[in-house]
């Protein structure tokens, strides 16, 4: 699927700041962050539509969305803890309501 | 409070077998449920979607699924499998209001033998 590019591919860390990147083709309004674990089923962590953070998830704090176009999305993490190793998965749909998502590839972040 | 569990973990299949993957929910109000497929390494694709009208709904690659109000459930079907279907399938739901999460379930890895 090239119409939602994440960067990097593969992220390693140790207790660095880094960001994550997002940017999809297909015109949608609104942008998703999913982080999945290991053997786990993918978790929201935030949701735009519009560029407006309409759900925050409770998630650390270390965690911080920004959104500087409706086809853009970042994800900046601040000293990384070992429990966010996982795959952060980057998501869009024409509108807010979950009806049919479209993933990106992922990063898969490792921490050190 | 929306919930969704997939009974089975791991299914293993011959090639050109059947194959029913289980999905049952819990929610009050109006909702999508929907199937998405994860092959090792990517993202999840869209497999179908259920909000109404005709209870079994046809999807990508031959994969149908049928709702149940009844039994609250939405399981995934596929008459005749592929290596290439070797994957994980996870069941969704979210709210039909807008800025709801889509809620996953556990998944359901399928492996497919020659």
């Amino acid at each position: 699927n090239t119409k939602i590019t994440q960067s990097p591919r593969y992220l390693i860390l140790g207790r660095a700041n880094k960001s994550l990147e997002c940017e999809q083709h297909l015109g949608h309004n609104a942008m998703y962050w999913y982080k999945q674990s290991a053997e786990k089923p993918p978790e929201l962590m935030f949701l735009y539509n519009l560029k407006q953070l309409i759900r925050n998830e409770t998630v650390p704090s270390r965690f911080i969305p920004e959104c500087p176009d409706s086809s853009k999305l970042l994800l900046h993490i601040s000293a990384v803890d070992p429990e966010d190793s996982a795959v952060y998965f980057c998501a869009s749909s024409p509108r807010d309501n979950n009806e049919r998502l479209f993933f990106g590839h992922g990063t898969k972040l490792s921490v050190l | 409070t929306q919930t969704v569990s997939q009974s089975d973990a791991h299914v293993t299949v011959f090639e050109g077998d059947s194959v029913e993957l289980r999905c049952n929910y819990s929610y009050g109000g109006s909702i999508y449920l929907s199937w998405y497929i994860q092959h090792h390494g990517h993202g999840l694709q869209f497999l179908l979607k259920y909000y109404s009208g005709n209870p079994v709904v046809q999807g990508v690659n031959g994969f149908e699924a049928e709702f149940s109000k009844s039994d609250s459930s939405f399981h995934l079907r596929k008459a005749s499998v592929h290596w290439s279907d070797s994957a994980v399938y996870f069941c969704a739901v979210s709210a039909l209001q807008g800025g709801r999460a889509l809620i996953f379930g556990t998944g359901t890895t399928v492996s497919v033998s020659p």
